[in-house]
């Protein structure tokens, strides 16, 4: 069965500090997907990484990928208020059956104080 | 471009009733997707579809639920006869090239 879990699913942190939240995914795939969605809100696409060892920076936050280790990471440096949101992977996979599934990882709560 | 459209944006329903939440995919993408989100289970894939033929549905949870895609610019999912744990947020999302997703901004039903 393919599974993509996150940790942590919640994070409190304060503003300025750095911190990682972590995707794990059960099946080989090469196509690795990060979102943030507000309360009330749609999803919002973040990154879209498409190879092992890729790596992407848009502001505060820098995701890689590790295809080897079914690893990908969301790296949130100096956070700020406005990054308070949830935040999901998602993997596109090639399952046993013969079809493609696009499952999202059960995502993190992050909360930045002030 | 308009994005993903879905309606309505909310929807509160007796159980038992029927329910039909409709999406409008962008023109040209030929990959449609139901997903439908709570608290406790997350976002879970329903079905998808490729060029309007439905290819994977093994997410749909019950005989209660159908989809589907009469032509490339609109689909329906359909929940008959509503349940109150069907109550959840329906978001719809399309994709030409299974690299970009657009995600339409859902339905949130209500089934009392």
């Amino acid at each position: 069965e393919l599974k993509v879990e996150q940790n942590p699913l919640f994070l409190s942190m304060q503003e300025g500090k750095n911190y990682t939240i972590y995707c794990n995914y059960s099946t080989t795939s090469d196509r690795l997907y990060w979102y943030r969605q507000d309360p009330g809100k749609s999803l919002e696409s973040l990154f879209v990484l498409l190879s092992n060892g890729a790596v992407k920076q848009e502001g505060r936050l820098m995701a890689s990928l590790d295809t080897k280790a079914r690893l990908s990471t969301l790296h949130i440096t100096a956070a700020v208020h406005d990054l308070s949101a949830t935040y999901f992977c998602a993997v596109d996979a090639y399952t046993t059956s013969g079809t493609y599934k696009y499952i999202f990882g059960t995502g993190t709560r992050l909360k930045v104080l002030a | 471009d308009a994005g993903v459209i879905q309606s309505p944006r909310h929807e509160v329903t007796e159980m038992g009733q029927e329910v039909t939440l409709r999406c409008k995919p962008i023109s040209g993408h030929d990959y449609l997707f139901w997903y439908r989100q709570t608290m406790m289970r997350g976002l879970e894939l329903l079905i998808y579809f490729n060029n309007n033929v439905p290819i994977d549905d093994s997410g749909m949870p019950e005989d209660r639920f159908s989809a589907k895609m009469p032509n490339a610019s609109f689909s329906t999912l359909k929940i008959q006869p509503s349940e109150p744990r069907d109550s959840a947020v329906y978001f719809c999302a399309s994709s030409h090239d299974r690299v970009t997703y657009t995600f339409g901004s859902g339905t949130r039903l209500t089934v009392v």
